[in-house]
């Protein structure tokens, strides 16, 4: 597609349950970023992928948060047992080079209650 | 610990004026930098970048940055602002391929 696509655009879910969120990437980028903007705060590194090496989990907060890439391209983040310090914006980026900026998607807003 | 710092949380401008947002970064070695823009309900955007030569990078929508190694610093001005520059802005630098780090942001607010 021409940008970064992420589904759903918001989600509201109960604390203790478990959310996916998606992204769909500019087609013919191989590397793919999720980041995490929570009020106040900056963007926070989750994890990368490029290609098909495998990916940079470093940035992921606790073992209840997951990702993988399928066929490299579309992007799946699953964050288990929710908790309400993981409201927050997910955001999903892409790249085409590695000297390149990155094309955010509009990114999707978790609010656990 | 290595990190990049916007200095100004908010900064609240009348339109005309100009305008020097703050960041630096504590990383040594080569860095790429960026600066990206979200305006409101809108998703981030990148504004401008630096990878090498030089130092003074022109952007989109009339903003400059101005990378100065001495200091680790790449700072965003812009000579005369406009309502529509409302928006958050953050700084972002890229030390390996797969890690881009972000400031805090900081959101300006454009006088009518």
């Amino acid at each position: 597609g021409a940008g970064v696509s992420q589904s759903p655009s918001n989600k509201v879910t109960e604390k203790g349950k478990d959310v996916e969120l998606r992204c769909d990437p500019i087609s013919g980028h191989t590397a793919l970023y999720w980041y995490r903007q929570s009020l106040g705060q900056g963007l926070e590194f989750l994890i990368y992928f490029q290609g098909n090496s495998a990916p940079d989990k470093s940035g992921l907060p606790s073992d209840r948060f997951s990702a993988e890439r399928t066929g490299g391209s579309v992007s799946t983040l699953t964050i288990q047992r929710t908790q309400q310090e993981d409201s927050a914006v997910y955001l999903c980026a892409s790249s085409y080079d590695r000297l390149g900026g990155y094309t955010f998607g509009s990114g999707t807003r978790l609010t656990v209650v | 610990a290595q990190s990049v710092s916007q200095h100004n949380h908010h900064v609240i401008l009348s339109e005309a004026a100009s305008l020097e947002l703050g960041c630096n970064y504590s990383y040594g070695g080569t860095v790429n930098l960026f600066w990206y823009v979200q305006y409101p309900g809108q998703h981030l955007q990148l504004l401008l970048k630096y990878f090498s030569g030089d130092p003074l990078v022109k952007g989109i929508k009339g903003f400059e940055a101005e990378f100065i190694k001495s200091k680790f610093s790449f700072n965003l001005r812009k000579p005369s602002v406009q309502w529509s520059d409302t928006a958050e802005y953050f700084c972002a630098v890229k030390i390996t391929n797969n890690d881009m780090r972000f400031g805090a942001g900081t959101r300006l607010t454009v006088k009518p």
